[in-house]
């Protein structure tokens, strides 16, 4: 059975860093595509960041481009994201996601999703 | 960037009745086009992939169909745990891959 559980999530203060991580088991991490996927309180999902399964292609929203850095390690199995200049819109849950292909692309799905780690952006 | 709009927003429905949820991408999307539930507190998860193929486990009473800018999901027989919010999401461009904003399912 595949899980994800995510980790990291906590209250920052603008401008802020935090490291989001997400530990993964019950399958063969180097043969998925990653994803960062967030949830505002009350609100819709918004795509975040993608990795290909050798990290040689990766993509970012544009909200987050410039500020967050994705990353993973195959030999630890996990999945990162690097948070920086943090800002109040970026109040979410945070979940990580997996693709059904080694590089994301047409066609993408993901068909599991970890339970979220919250991250809350205030002075 | 590709834009998903859901409609309904929200619909009320009650057990045993057909539901149609639709989803209009801003541009064609061939058949990239993916479903989601989300029960409250819970994570997404697949239901339909590729516009109409039915993810591993969901039952059958959910379908989805269409291609390039209006897709429908289709719930045949309302069951009370399918009582959620669905998101649909494409999959055709290079990223973001947008997801639509929802469509909450509440009961009658």
């Amino acid at each position: 059975e595949v899980h994800l559980v995510e980790s990291g999530g906590g209250l920052v203060q603008p401008g802020r860093s935090l490291r989001l991580s997400c530990a993964a088991s019950g399958f063969t991490f180097d043969d998925s595509a990653m994803h960062w996927v967030r949830q505002t309180p009350g609100k819709g999902l918004e795509w975040v960041s993608g990795i290909s399964w050798n990290s040689n292609s990766i993509g970012y929203a544009d909200s987050v481009k410039g500020r967050f850095t994705i990353s993973r390690d195959n030999a630890k199995n996990s999945l990162y994201l690097q948070m920086n200049s943090l800002r109040a819109e970026d109040t979410a849950l945070y979940y990580c996601a997996k693709d059904i292909f080694l590089v994301s692309g047409s066609g993408s799905y993901y068909d599991d999703w970890g339970q979220g780690t919250l991250v809350t952006v205030s002075s | 960037d590709i834009q998903m709009t859901q409609s309904p927003s929200s619909l009320s429905a009650s057990v045993g009745d057909r539901v149609t949820i639709t989803c209009r991408p801003s541009q064609s999307i061939s058949s990239f086009l993916n479903w989601y539930q989300q029960k409250p507190g819970k994570a997404p998860k697949l239901l339909i992939y590729a516009a109409s193929s039915l993810q591993s486990g969901v039952p059958s009473r959910f379908s989805g169909s269409g291609s390039g800018t209006d897709f429908t999901l289709t719930i045949s027989s309302l069951q009370p745990e399918d009582f959620a919010t669905y998101y649909c999401q494409q999959s055709y461009s290079a990223p973001p891959y947008t997801f639509g904003q929802g469509t909450k399912l509440e009961i009658k």
